[in-house]
Order: C-alpha cells, then sequence, then structure tokens
C-alpha cells in the first residue's frame, strides 16, 4: 500500500511570501497526485491534480506543484501568498484503485 | 452537476448509544462512495468504501460499520459509541471504477462528532 509523507505540521508566513509544501510518497508504480485544500469552516476542495504530462502541474488560485519522479515528491507551491490561503493543505495519492490515501495534511496560517 | 449532502453537520452522543450518519450523492450513478475520518495532524483514514450496492470494503477494524442500501446512499453505522470514536468524519464520492486523475475524490461537508 502506498503512504504519504507531508514535512511540515504547521507553516506560519507573512502575506506575499513564498510558499512551499513538501509531499513524498512511498510507491514504485504509475500513480496519481493530488493536493487538497480544505479552508476553515468550509469542505475539502481539490486544488490541482497529475497523471501524466507535463511535471508542473498549475491548480486553482495560483497554487502549482512539481512532480519529480526520481524523488517521489510531489510539493505544492504558491510565490506569493495572501491571508486567504490561511487553510489546511492535504497531499494525496492513489495507485489507480478504489483509494485515496492522505498525507497527515500542513496547516498554513497566512499574516497579514 | 453532482453534489453531495452529509447530515448532521454536528452531533453528540453518550458513550454507549447508536450512531447513524447518512450521506446521499446526487447527479450521477452508480459512483464510488467512502467515509473518512480526519483526527487532527493524522489526515485522513479510510475506514469503508463501496463500489456498489450492498458491496462494503472495510479498511480499518474498528467499533463502526457502513452500509449502502441504495446507490447513492452510504450510511455509517455503530450499535453502542465508544469515547475513541469522537472525531470528524467524512464521506466522499467518485466516478468508478477506479479514483483517478480524471476520478478524483469529492468531499461532503462532514460530520463533528463528540462522545461523550
Amino acid at each position: 500500500a502506498q503512504s504519504v509523507s507531508q514535512h511540515n505540521h504547521h507553516v506560519i508566513l507573512s502575506e506575499a511570501a513564498s510558499l512551499e509544501l513538501g509531499c513524498n510518497y512511498s510507491y514504485g508504480g504509475t500513480v496519481n497526485l493530488f493536493w487538497y485544500v480544505q479552508y476553515p469552516g468550509q469542505h475539502l476542495q481539490l486544488l490541482l491534480k497529475y497523471f501524466s504530462g507535463d511535471p508542473l502541474v498549475k491548480g486553482i488560485k495560483g497554487f502549482e506543484a512539481e512532480f519529480i519522479k526520481s524523488k517521489f515528491s510531489f510539493n505544492l507551491r504558491k510565490p506569493s501568498v495572501q491571508w486567504s490561503d490561511t487553510a489546511e493543505y492535504f497531499c494525496a495519492v492513489n495507485a489507480r484503485d478504489y483509494k485515496l490515501s492522505f498525507g497527515a495534511g500542513t496547516t498554513v496560517t497566512v499574516r497579514a | 452537476s453532482q453534489t453531495i449532502h452529509q447530515w448532521p453537520a454536528t452531533l453528540v452522543q453518550p458513550v454507549g448509544s447508536p450512531l447513524s450518519l447518512e450521506c446521499t450523492v446526487e447527479g450521477t450513478s452508480n459512483p464510488n462512495l467512502y467515509w473518512y475520518r480526519q483526527a487532527a495532524g493524522r489526515g485522513l483514514q479510510l475506514l469503508f468504501y463501496s463500489v456498489g450496492i450492498g458491496q462494503i470494503s472495510s479498511e480499518v477494524p474498528q467499533n463502526l460499520s457502513a452500509s449502502r442500501p441504495q446507490d447513492r446512499q452510504f450510511i455509517l453505522s455503530s450499535k453502542k459509541l465508544l469515547l475513541s470514536d469522537s472525531g470528524f468524519y467524512l464521506c466522499a464520492w467518485s466516478r468508478g471504477p477506479y479514483v483517478s486523475y480524471n476520478s478524483p475524490l469529492h468531499f461532503g461537508n462532514g460530520t463533528r462528532l463528540t462522545v461523550t
């Protein structure tokens, strides 16, 4: 079974700072990769996804993620965060079966 | 478009009482359905999934059970709640047959369960 590691439990940064959240997975085969976001009081939403093609994926709200196959990583980035990016972010991996495995999540707090 | 409904939003139950959480999906047929539990700092743990009516797969042995009496209805139950059952429960759906790039998971708003 695949496992997912998110390196940061809580990240605090100021508006306009750059954000990078690490995600590593353990599975040697072909995977589908996802980042989900949960804003305070809201449901989990899909931020972006990747299966193949350009390893730099662009999602909603200015987020992007880079897939590095050799490092089994799928890191999330945003060049300049806003206060509204305060949320919990989850990396998830699927090995083309019924299940989606999630990381422990990273809480991002953006200070105005 | 597809929507997923989950209720109740919050629930406070005494230890030893039964539990029934319901989830329904609209706008699609034969979805895969999932129950996850979210714990602070531990991400989302898959509890059950179902690929069809009456078909339930359990991921974690526990005090809970799931049922799918209708195509778009998924129920999480317990006969006697434990304190450790407290948590945030999320229902989700995806198109079959597998979760994939083209069939990501879509989540409901969740139920905050507190067992006292």
